[in-house]
């Protein structure tokens, strides 16, 4: 149980065009969502928080307008990269929260990954 | 800042020893506790979990939590060439908003 999926596993584009990342709890439903970045040899950074049904919330520093966020069902959150340029090449990570109890409610499973490449 | 800390190694084990991972946070405050695995190129992958002092053992990994000190450590028995990648500790604060540590690089050689 516990399964995220990501899609696409990786991605090239041009830059200046837009990369939708989509991320999908297969087997439980979450209301929450998360967005990680990690760029080589570096930690994972979360860049956001995606709530079902309400706007996501930010991290200091991460361009809401840039990175589109939407949650629009307690299983799918997708990540839009508008007008993507060669520094937001990175490797893009999302993660789930099991909204069942009983358990650990705070315990975040995570997506496969998707590498982006702006050229 | 809240902040997690790991040394980045590597940590050089030979198979069949204990490796032991280190961890340390900032926030007295933090509640939850995880080690993750992560290959290189993959994602990362939850190993344990702690929320209170003590050990925690699955299977061949044991964490170890100190609120007192605000230390939280990993030991992997019996390591096997396997278990070499990369281990982020985590932790979360006042929310549920996990904050990674920089990893640290296991190496297990035969």
């Amino acid at each position: 149980g516990a399964v995220v999926s990501q899609h696409p596993s990786w991605v090239i584009c041009k830059s200046g065009t837009s990369v939708k990342i989509e991320c999908r709890s297969l087997d439980f439903q979450a209301t929450t969502m998360f967005w990680y970045r990690q760029f080589p040899k570096q930690s994972l950074m979360l860049m956001a928080t995606s709530n079902e049904g309400s706007k996501a919330t930010y991290e200091q520093g991460v361009e809401k307008d840039k990175f589109l966020i939407n949650h629009a069902s307690l299983t799918l959150s997708t990540l839009t990269v508008t007008s993507a340029h060669p520094e937001d090449s990175s490797f893009y990570i999302c993660s789930a929260r099991d909204d069942r109890p009983p358990g650990a409610p705070d315990t975040q499973y995570f997506g496969p990954g998707t590498r982006l490449t702006v050229l | 800042q809240k902040e997690v800390e790991q040394n980045s190694g590597p940590l050089s084990v030979p198979e069949g020893a204990i490796a032991s991972l280190n961890c340390t946070y900032s926030d007295r405050g933090s509640q939850s506790f995880f080690w993750y695995r992560q290959y290189s190129g993959k994602s990362p992958e939850l190993i344990m979990s702690i929320y209170s002092n003590g050990d925690k053992e699955d299977g061949r990994f044991t964490a170890q939590l100190n609120k007192a000190s605000q230390y939280v450590s990993l030991l992997i028995r019996d390591s096997q060439p396997s278990d070499s990648a990369t281990y982020l500790c985590a932790v979360t604060f006042d929310t549920d908003k996990l904050i990674f540590g920089t990893g640290t690089r296991l190496q297990v050689f035969p």
